[in-house]
């Protein structure tokens, strides 16, 4: 079955220590992107990628870097420099050719990162 | 730039009752409207969606409408179970790229048998 994961399910950090985020699709989609979910405030887009070693900064990328070397894959660090690091991760991906507003896309069953 | 207002939660109903849950969006051009689910502990998944003014989407009983002139998508449903118990995000994505989507704040549902 095609589809995205995620892991672990839930992580635990201590404060000021770096962890990255797996995610992995085997959907064979361009573009995957990273989003923060927090109680009561929707989904905020972190970083994106439309092709690989190419990302773009969403709306939150304070405190979080990527990288994109294969087509499936698209790591997230959440780094020390994060004031909130503690929330629930989404990955997601999406086609990029032709009519691209009109796709959806798909996400993954998300990391639950609590760091303390 | 662009934003999707839903109405708060949670919302309560017996099995069986009518659903609505409203959503507007602000955006330039010609988005495309989506409706996702998320049950508890999950990841999102996709309910429904409409590319078009006035196109309307529907899966599992529920249904939407892409309204332009009210720059509206309300989701609505004749008869709730409790298997629909979840949050639901209304979503919009802009033309001409692949960023990401912009999404509501979500409306949990409560549905009592």
């Amino acid at each position: 079955d095609g589809g995205i994961t995620q892991s672990p399910k839930y992580l635990f950090r201590k404060e000021g220590q770096n962890v990255t985020l797996s995610c992995e699709q085997n959907l064979n989609h361009d573009a995957m992107y990273w989003y923060r979910q927090d109680p009561g405030q929707g989904l905020r887009l972190i970083y994106y990628s439309q092709i690989v070693n190419d990302f773009q900064k969403g709306d939150i990328a304070e405190g979080y870097s990527v990288s994109r070397e294969k087509k499936e894959s698209f790591p997230l660090t959440v780094t020390s420099a994060q004031k909130n690091p503690t929330a629930f991760y989404l990955c997601a991906s999406s086609r990029v050719t032709g009519a691209v507003s009109s796709y959806e896309q798909y996400f993954g069953p998300g990391t639950r990162l609590t760091v303390t | 730039g662009n934003s999707v207002t839903q109405m708060e939660g949670p919302v309560t109903l017996s099995e069986e009752a009518f659903l609505t849950i409203n959503c507007t969006y602000t955006a330039t051009g010609y988005p495309s409207l989506f409706w996702y689910v998320q049950y508890p502990g999950e990841g999102l998944q996709l309910l429904l969606k409409a590319t078009k003014a006035d196109d309307k989407g529907s899966n599992k009983g529920f249904e939407a409408t892409y309204r332009k002139e009210t720059t509206s998508f309300h989701l609505e449903k004749g008869s709730v179970q409790v298997s629909d118990s979840a949050v639901y995000f209304c979503a919009l994505r802009g033309g001409g790229g692949a960023d990401g989507l912009t999404f509501g704040k979500g409306t949990h549902l409560i549905i009592q048998p």
